[in-house]
């Protein structure tokens, strides 16, 4: 069984702090990492992708991406009280179709 | 808008009741996707489809469920005999071949069954 493991949290930051939120994988094989955004009766935009181990920066978010530790994160930098959403990790299975989410974390940024 | 589109955004229906989403994804891509998503739960892989070839099907997608991409633009998802644990939202997402298989979801079916 494959499985993608976040905490579920909430995790809650104040206004301008960084958020970071953390995400494992069990599956060796998958090439592709995602993280999504998902306000509350919404459906999931993307707001991140990463294939290669590192970081990668894009506005106030840094991916990372540890392939050896199988774990992937998401740092929100200056968070903003609009950040406060549920936060899905994603992960591709070995085909490269489907996604693997995890449950996701909710992250409460307080004004 | 050239996004997901997805409809009914609503449908609420009486156990036993066939009912049929429609998705249309974004005009050049050629893979399509339905997942299930339910309270607390990230969404949950249900089929994919390459163009009008339907390639994968998860276990979950039970024999009351089936899917069609004629022509391989539009897809719809059919439930027959529906159960209360059919109740969920239902998400419909596309991507290129070629993306890394980024996928942008479409604003969702969601489904209440009586």
């Amino acid at each position: 069984q494959k499985e993608v493991e976040q905490n579920s949290g909430p995790l809650s930051v104040p206004e301008g702090a960084i958020a970071s939120l953390n995400c494992t994988y069990s599956d060796r094989g998958s090439q592709s990492f995602f993280w999504y955004r998902q306000y509350s009766g919404k459906s999931p935009e993307l707001i991140m992708s990463i294939y290669s181990n590192g970081d990668k920066e894009d506005g106030r978010f840094t991916a990372q991406l540890n392939k050896a530790s199988q774990y992937v994160s998401l740092l929100i930098r200056d968070s903003q009280p609009s950040d406060s959403a549920t936060y899905l990790c994603a992960v591709n299975n070995q085909a490269g179709t489907a996604l693997i989410f995890g449950k996701g974390t909710t992250l409460s940024v307080s004004s | 808008d050239t996004g997901v589109s997805q409809d009914p955004r609503h449908k609420i229906t009486k156990r036993g009741q066939n009912v049929t989403f429609r998705c249309d994804p974004i005009s050049e891509h050629n893979r399509l996707y339905w997942y299930r998503q339910t309270l607390g739960q990230g969404p949950e892989f249900l089929t994919y489809f390459q163009n009008e070839a339907q390639l994968e099907k998860s276990r979950l997608l039970s024999d009351r469920f089936s899917a069609e991409r004629p022509k391989g633009s539009f897809s719809t998802l059919e439930i027959q005999r529906t159960e209360q644990g059919d109740s969920a939202m239902y998400l419909c997402a596309s991507s290129l071949l070629a993306s890394f298989n980024e996928q942008f979801f479409g604003p969702g079916t969601r489904l209440t069954v009586l």
